[in-house]
């Protein structure tokens, strides 16, 4: 069964409005990792943050991490049109050999 | 070279067909993987290659046969397939197949069963 869950489901928004998604766990981890998929393409990987790290950035990518509440949030500041994809955080679960993918996010960035 | 290549792109098969996917390599990695994954949900864990050997095998029907001749690439059989087996087919591959290693992903193949 899949571990991670998203909100939103799909979140449509201007170029140039910030997008935030989030990811909720069940279990512990090792890791937590995002990933973006265009539409009917194989995921590409964008982030990872370890379990004792709280926030990582990378360009327009901030993500970050509560153990305590078993949830990561992914941001992307000043949204394109080229973002639009589905968006789906992974988890690397503490003694575990599988990464479990969440349910995704569908995000649309209007021009 | 960080790529992982499939082929094909696109396949259409009947359901007394026998086809196979392919998947290729060239980082080095020691875990490959096989995902199967329908429109609107996520990727679904088939089969995880470890060092040539089948380590992960996800209740996945023997319709669907895994083979890895070596450690850059990865096969799929196919046979006897059902139109509910139609979906998008991801190959990915990582460093080691510890849970949470970065997964490199192929472009996938996308399956058509008449």
């Amino acid at each position: 069964s899949q571990q991670g869950e998203e909100d939103p489901q799909a979140l449509s928004i201007q170029e140039g409005e910030n997008a935030t998604m989030n990811c909720s766990y069940k279990t512990s981890i090792n890791n937590l990792q995002w990933y973006r998929q265009n539409s009917g393409r194989g995921l590409v990987h964008l982030i990872l943050i370890r379990s004792n790290e709280r926030e990582k950035h990378s360009g327009r990518l901030r993500v970050t991490l509560d153990t305590s509440k078993k949830s990561s949030s992914l941001l992307i500041t000043a949204s394109r049109a080229a973002d639009t994809a589905s968006y789906f955080c992974a988890t690397g679960n503490t003694g575990g050999f599988k990464t479990i993918f969440g349910a995704g996010t569908r995000l649309f960035v209007k021009a | 070279d960080t790529e992982v290549t499939q082929t094909p792109k696109h396949l259409v098969m009947g359901m007394t067909n026998k086809k196979s996917l392919k998947c290729e390599q060239h980082m080095g990695h020691r875990a490959m993987y096989w995902y199967k994954q329908k429109a609107k949900k996520p990727p679904e864990l088939m089969f995880v290659y470890s060092y040539e050997k089948l380590s992960i095998n996800e209740s996945v029907p023997s319709r669907f046969s895994p083979e890895c001749p070596n450690s850059s690439l990865l096969n799929l059989h196919l046979h006897a397939l059902q139109p509910e087996d139609s979906a998008l087919y991801l190959c990915a591959s990582s460093q080691d197949e510890r849970g949470g290693e970065t997964q490199y992903f192929g472009p996938g193949t996308r399956l058509l069963v008449l």
